[in-house]
């Protein structure tokens, strides 16, 4: 295991699309989290799980956007009808967690979504 | 509620001489961990350096260093030695450990390093 994937890298879609994206973390860490990341800006929470329960959503996951993660293991970040505004780099990252300490994260390449 | 400041948005530096990223923070929790990221043009974030809360010796990992001031709730990094390759993005990050909170960053630094 090489690392946390994501796929695609990019993506572009036309306003209104929806678009869904992978996260494929380290085998096993058992958090996992997704960033938003605009032009300048520092990555900002969305949602993160730990194993399949999705415990913390952020107030910019709108109702358009949601997050699973089937079984523990892979995520998906789908967006539906998506709006110029939702142009960003989205970052996955994971991590270990046991009896309280967490033991680091490990970012993902991430996607870069335009809208058009 | 837990927040990062980086104020400067860019910083250049020449080749081989020391530099210091500034960070401050604002939190509450007394438990805490203060991180540094690197993030090239290519995006993906590498992980520096972390301080703990109640670490007592500044942490040092290779050129990186962080000068950690808990009564100024500043964690600055300091990269001795730049190399081209440090040019990037660097992010300040931290996370409240009572509450077990996710990771929040800062706006970030840019570094170019010039030859």
């Amino acid at each position: 295991d090489t690392g946390v994937s994501q796929d695609p890298r990019h993506k572009i879609t036309k306003r209104g699309q929806n678009v869904t994206f992978r996260c494929d973390p380290i085998s096993e860490h058992n958090r996992l989290y997704w960033y938003r990341q605009t032009l300048g800006q520092g990555p900002e929470f969305l949602t993160y799980f730990q194993n399949e329960a999705q415990l913390e959503k952020s107030r910019l996951l709108s109702d358009r956007f949601s997050a699973e993660r089937p079984k523990g293991s892979f995520s998906t970040l789908e967006i539906q009808r998506t709006e110029q505004g939702d142009s960003a780099m989205y970052l996955c990252a994971s991590s270990y967690i046991t009896r309280g300490v967490d033991y680091g994260y490990t970012f993902g390449s991430g996607t870069r979504l335009t809208v058009v | 509620a837990q927040k990062i400041t980086q104020t400067q948005p860019g910083m250049f530096v020449q080749e081989k001489e020391a530099v210091t990223l500034d960070c401050t923070y604002d939190t509450s929790d007394q438990s805490y961990g203060l991180f540094w990221y690197k993030q090239p043009s290519s995006g993906e974030m590498i992980f520096l350096i972390y301080q703990g809360s109640y670490d007592e010796q500044n942490a040092t990992e290779g050129r990186y260093s962080l000068n950690f001031q808990k009564a100024r709730k500043s964690a600055n990094l300091v990269i001795s030695a730049s190399q081209l390759g440090d040019s990037a993005m660097y992010f300040c990050a931290m996370r409240e450990f009572r509450g077990n909170t996710p990771l929040v960053f800062g706006k970030g630094t840019r570094l170019s390093v010039i030859a």
